[in-house]
């Protein structure tokens, strides 16, 4: 089986503007989260979706949305990019719910300048 | 506040003596406890996991991780270091429930010597 993917890779965007990214999930799973991996704060959690239904927030501004489709494919969108937005935003899919482990893409390297 | 700790930024072992990479947490319940790894450059993989039952779990490449409830303590283990588990270790939590939210310790990067 493929594994989570992420696309696209490596990103670069300035100050203002606005980012969407993209995760398929390993097939058959329904569940998708995300994470943000940055050296000051490390891995926090951004969102959690399950059958369409975000599920659970982290605590992040407004900015950062998400939503995911029907085949349990996941975007994520952050608007009126910041600096300290630049990260590494890793998403991870789960066959279980309430998920137990989860397995990661190889996440997408945002830097915002 | 819901939080997982790993006490030691670094951990130094030479190849073949045992090793261990501390964990605590701090969160409420009968939480779900995970051990990811993660290479340079890459996404976490995942390592093991206890949900319930045995306190010793045994995972993926040799490692195992040893549950204490009573220290809310959850401490991967591995009898015989190599030097290609040398990366970046990371304990994760989950409330649990209908959740799969995961928190995160800081990290702990295993350094093996040859």
């Amino acid at each position: 089986k493929a594994g989570v993917t992420q696309t696209p890779r490596y990103l670069i965007k300035t100050r203002g503007q606005q980012v969407t990214l993209s995760c398929s999930p390993i097939s058959g799973h329904r569940s998708v989260s995300w994470y943000q991996q940055t050296p000051g704060q490390g891995l926090q959690f951004l969102f959690e979706y399950f059958s369409e239904t975000q599920r659970n927030k982290g605590n992040f501004p407004g900015r950062f949305s998400g939503r995911q489709f029907s085949n349990s494919r996941s975007e994520m969108n952050v608007s009126t990019l910041e600096l300290g937005d630049s990260a590494l935003y890793l998403c991870a899919s789960s066959p279980r719910d309430p998920p137990t482990e989860q397995f990661f893409g190889p996440g997408t390297r945002l830097t915002v300048l | 506040a819901q939080s997982v700790a790993q006490p030691e930024d670094q951990v130094n072992v030479a190849e073949g003596n045992p090793l261990t990479v501390k964990c605590t947490y701090s969160v409420s319940g009968n939480p779900y406890l995970f051990w990811y790894v993660q290479y340079p450059n890459r996404g976490l993989q995942f390592l093991l996991k206890y949900i319930t039952g045995d306190n010793l779990v045994k995972g993926s490449y040799g490692f195992e991780a040893e549950f204490n409830k009573s220290q809310t303590s959850f401490h991967l283990k591995k009898p015989s270091a190599l030097v290609s588990d040398s990366a970046l270790y990371f304990c994760a939590v989950s409330p649990g429930g209908n959740t799969g939210k995961l928190i995160f310790g800081q990290g702990t990067t295993l350094q093996v010597k040859p």
